[in-house]
């Protein structure tokens, strides 16, 4: 099976913009999480969709927020960009949910300017 | 609320001698416990989870963890390291109560330096 795929890997941005992250999960896992890292606050859970649903959120402003699409594929967006959004944005994906393993992607690195 | 507390951000060890990655956790319900490894520009990777099936758990790369529920901890151990075990090592634990969502809860890492 394929794994878990992010797009882009790289980014940069200036602050004020937008971006938006893609996340295609392994086929037939339904729960996709968003989590970002970085060197001062470690890993921080962003949302999880499950189903086309947003099934739990994290403590992240409204300018993030996400979507998944029927085929499972995710995306989220950040509006907005502050110089502290600056980090790798990890997708992982599971069958149910946390309980059962999660496989995560690359990650994205975003870099705001 | 439940947290992750790993003790030591850097622990550095001779190659083939024992590895120790130490993480306590807080939960008030039996949690399900994971460590995940993440090599440098990749994402993470599961080495192996509790799921209240046995207290001694069996991964990969030769890794186990043992799960004491009197000290709440979930220590990491290898007998012998390996130069390729270098990495950062993250121990995570499962949000309860709202079912199985898809929400871990990660510790702070270890950044694991095998000395040849």
């Amino acid at each position: 099976k394929a794994g878990v795929t992010q797009t882009p890997r790289y980014l940069i941005k200036t602050r004020g913009q937008q971006v938006t992250l893609s996340c295609s999960p392994i086929s037939g896992h339904r729960s996709v999480s968003w989590y970002q890292q970085t060197p001062g606050q470690g890993l921080q859970f962003l949302f999880e969709y499950f189903s086309e649903t947003q099934r739990n959120k994290g403590n992240f402003p409204g300018r993030f927020s996400g979507r998944q699409f029927s085929n499972s594929r995710s995306e989220m967006n950040v509006s907005t960009l502050e110089l502290g959004d600056s980090a790798l944005y990890l997708c992982a994906s599971s069958l149910q949910g946390a309980r059962e393993t999660q496989y995560f992607g690359p990650g994205t690195r975003l870099l705001v300017l | 609320a439940q947290s992750v507390t790993q003790l030591g951000s850097h622990v550095s060890v001779s190659e083939g001698a024992l590895v120790l990655l130490r993480c306590n956790y807080s939960s008030s319900v039996p949690p399900y416990l994971f460590w995940y490894v993440q090599y440098p520009n990749q994402g993470l990777q599961l080495l192996l989870k509790y799921t209240s099936a046995a207290t001694l758990v069996k991964g990969i790369n030769g890794f186990e963890a043992e799960f004491k529920k009197s000290e709440t901890s979930f220590h990491l151990t290898k007998p012998s390291a390996h130069m390729s075990d270098a990495a950062e090592y993250f121990c995570a634990v499962s949000e309860m109560g709202s079912g199985n969502t898809g929400k871990l809860i990660f510790g702070q890492g270890t950044t694991l330096q095998v000395k040849p």
